[in-house]
């Protein structure tokens, strides 16, 4: 069936170090994949995306990777500060109707 | 502009009764998605609904329903509950901004069934 795994279920880094979360999907028809930062109380916050027609994108601080050929998806979290403690999802969709499965998630603890 | 709303924030209800959820998405975003969120089975998809029309499922029983009114605010129905359906149940809104489908959630209804 369709799945979105995640290989670390929890990830410790220091301040100020970079953080990279795994992920891995399983539907070769999904042609949109983002990533969402979720904290405690709250919903799921949008932090980045990626068309799969991309191997690469950058925002503020955070880059997606996106390797089709091994269903891989990353995300890379720069100068990671203790705000970014929290759980990361990888969700994978189709831009044509919007169905969208979500990985088991990561959380992120960040040392001070 | 004010984010997705849902109400009631925090429910209890006993086992065989049903429960109706309510979502207001961003003002001018046409689709809402329902999301179940458990510790067990994480963030799965419920449905998804654009213009008043169901667009997508998920792998849910008949028991999970829904609706989206003419303005955009959409209802899920959970018949017969049981213990299981005790999650926290989400709703995102999207509208299509150019190059991303960015979906907003809402806060969250966070049910428990006795």
């Amino acid at each position: 069936g369709e799945s979105v795994g995640l290989h670390l279920p929890t990830l410790s880094v220091q301040e100020g170090d970079n953080s990279i979360i795994n992920c891995a999907y399983s539907n070769s028809a999904s042609d949109y994949f983002i990533w969402y930062k979720q904290e405690s109380g709250k919903g799921p916050q949008f932090i980045i995306d990626i068309r799969s027609n991309m191997d690469k994108r950058q925002g503020q601080r955070v880059t997606v990777l996106l390797n089709k050929t091994v269903k891989h998806l990353s995300l890379q979290i720069a100068a990671t500060q203790p705000g970014d403690s929290a759980v990361y999802f990888c969700a994978e969709s189709s831009t044509g109707g919007f169905k969208t499965i979500f990985g088991a998630g990561t959380r992120l603890f960040v040392k001070a | 502009k004010a984010g997705v709303t849902q109400t009631p924030r925090y429910l209890i209800k006993t086992r065989g009764q049903q429960v109706t959820l309510s979502c207001s998405p961003i003002s001018g975003h046409r689709s809402v998605s329902w999301y179940q969120q458990t510790p067990g089975q994480g963030l799965q998809f419920l449905f998804e609904y654009f213009s008043e029309t169901q667009r997508n499922k998920g792998n849910f029983p008949g028991r999970f329903s829904g609706r989206q009114f003419s303005n955009s605010r959409s209802e899920m129905n959970v018949s017969t509950l049981e213990l299981g359906d005790s999650a926290l149940y989400l709703c995102a809104s999207s509208s299509w901004g150019g190059s991303s489908y960015e979906q907003y959630f809402g806060p969250g209804t966070r049910l428990t069934v006795t």
